[in-house]
């Protein structure tokens, strides 16, 4: 059982507000990613973590930032909520083995709205 | 360009059919390829994967049958079950660098009982 956990569930919100959407897992991965949700379509990679201090952005473009301070905790921040910005963001963590695939574990979900 | 396409969009099936969704991808350097399963307001949980060094696995119901030449892969569901009603996403990764999910835009399945 994957423990991955994001803050807050839900989160309705007015405009030009800082947001952090928080992700913890217990299980010590190194690897941590977010995801972004439309309602009903594909998740894309919006960010990317290898490790402690070490971020990448991700293959859809964001305007939000992360940090990794410690490995557990990959928050994400939005300085200035805007409506386009309404949607769902998945966080996912998996293990660094030399070889074999591991899978992508995910918490579930921060569903944002931006008023 | 989206580079793993999924179909259909939704499926109903009767309970005790059998579900079949498809999957192609694009870029032939993708070597593992995950299904996985959401329910609402739940993060995606994987169901099964495949490396394409093999054209079948089965765990329980759930058979991913692959065609590397073909570059699609599809998840059979046997046996379906009102249970099984969910999102099912088709991935594919590298697995190299970030191992980072391209996700197909999803099937909503639902089992009539």
């Amino acid at each position: 059982e994957a423990d991955i956990y994001q803050t807050p569930r839900y989160l309705v919100i007015g405009t030009g507000k800082k947001i952090t959407l928080e992700c913890s897992q217990t299980m010590g991965h190194d690897k941590m990613y977010w995801y972004q949700q439309d309602p009903g379509m594909e998740l894309h990679l919006i960010h990317y973590s290898y490790g402690v201090n070490s971020t990448e952005k991700g293959d859809l473009s964001s305007e939000s930032t992360v940090s990794r301070i410690r490995t557990e905790h990959f928050p994400l921040t939005l300085e200035s909520a805007r409506p386009s910005h309404t949607s769902q963001y998945l966080c996912a963590s998996r293990a660094e083995q030399a070889v074999g695939y591991q899978p992508q574990h995910f918490g579930d979900g921060t569903r944002l709205s931006i008023l | 360009q989206q580079q793993v396409k999924q179909s259909p969009q939704s499926l109903i099936v009767q309970k005790g059919g059998i579900s079949i969704i498809n999957c192609a991808y694009e870029n032939t350097a993708f070597d593992y390829f995950p299904w996985y399963q959401q329910f609402p307001g739940k993060g995606p949980a994987l169901l099964i994967a495949i490396r394409p060094d093999v054209s079948e696995k089965k765990e329980g119901r759930f058979t991913i049958s692959f065609n590397k030449s073909a570059k699609q892969f599809s998840l059979h569901i046997m046996d379906s079950q009102p249970g099984d009603s969910a999102t099912y996403f088709c991935a594919a990764s590298m697995d190299t660098g970030r191992r980072a999910l391209t996700f197909g835009s999803g099937t909503r399945l639902q089992v009539q009982p």
